[in-house]
């Protein structure tokens, strides 16, 4: 069955500090793996996806297949992080395909 | 700016009624899909329209249908509304495989 688990709902930390977002998958063949992510009151939209690998806002994501994980990071935590983060996977090199969401991590990030 | 409008913003509907749910898709953009998202859950895949032509459909009854226009815009229909179809319902536009632009979405309440 494909699958997307994120199993932190709410994740909370300081300023500055790293943050790491966990995301498991499962995907008979090779996925492609995006974050999307929703500012308050704003659009769903794409951070990033691992076929780039390039980092937005600070952001990286790695595709481990062996752990079937791509978590997000960021060294440093800003305020404007601040956000619902969706892992979501597709099939591979087709993102206008069907995208299996991941029910979310809302990261809130303390001054 | 991503150009994807939906509507209505809010609409509510009582049980078994009939909904008509639109979104206007980017100039150029070939590809819409449809999302319905439940409170405190990821979106989930509905179906998704390739130039006018259905091209893939989630785990979601026959009583969930849409269309796609040359214009670029495109509607959901769900028939025979039930509770559980209260929910966000978003829709995404893009170019063949390339990312999908998601509009504001449409909160229905089933009452």
């Amino acid at each position: 069955a494909q699958r997307v688990t994120q199993p932190e709902k709410l994740l909370s930390v300081f300023k500055g500090a790293p943050v790491e977002l966990k995301c498991n998958y499962s995907y008979s063949g090779s996925p492609e793996l995006f974050w999307y992510v929703q500012y308050s009151r704003q659009r769903l939209q794409l951070l990033l996806r691992h076929i780039s690998r390039e980092s937005i806002k600070g952001f990286t994501a790695d595709l481990n297949k062996g752990e079937t994980s791509f978590h997000l990071k960021k060294p440093f935590a800003q305020e404007e992080d601040s956000a619902m983060y969706y892992c979501a996977l597709s099939r591979s090199y087709s993102s206008a395909s069907k995208i299996i969401f991941g029910s979310g991590t809302r990261l809130s990030i303390r001054p | 700016e991503t150009g994807v409008t939906q509507s209505p913003t809010h609409l509510i509907k009582t049980r078994g009624q009939q909904v008509t749910l639109r979104c206007s898709s980017q100039s150029g953009h070939n590809t819409v899909s449809w999302y319905q998202q439940a409170l405190g859950q990821g979106p989930q895949f509905i179906f998704q329209y390739y130039r006018e032509e259905e091209n893939g459909r989630g785990n979601f009854p026959p009583r969930f249908s849409g269309l796609q226009f040359p214009n670029y815009s495109s509607e959901l229909n769900v028939n025979a509304l039930e509770l559980d179809d209260s929910a966000l319902y978003l829709c995404a536009s893009s170019i063949d495989e390339e990312t999908q632009y998601f509009g504001p979405g449409t909160r229905l309440l089933v009452l």
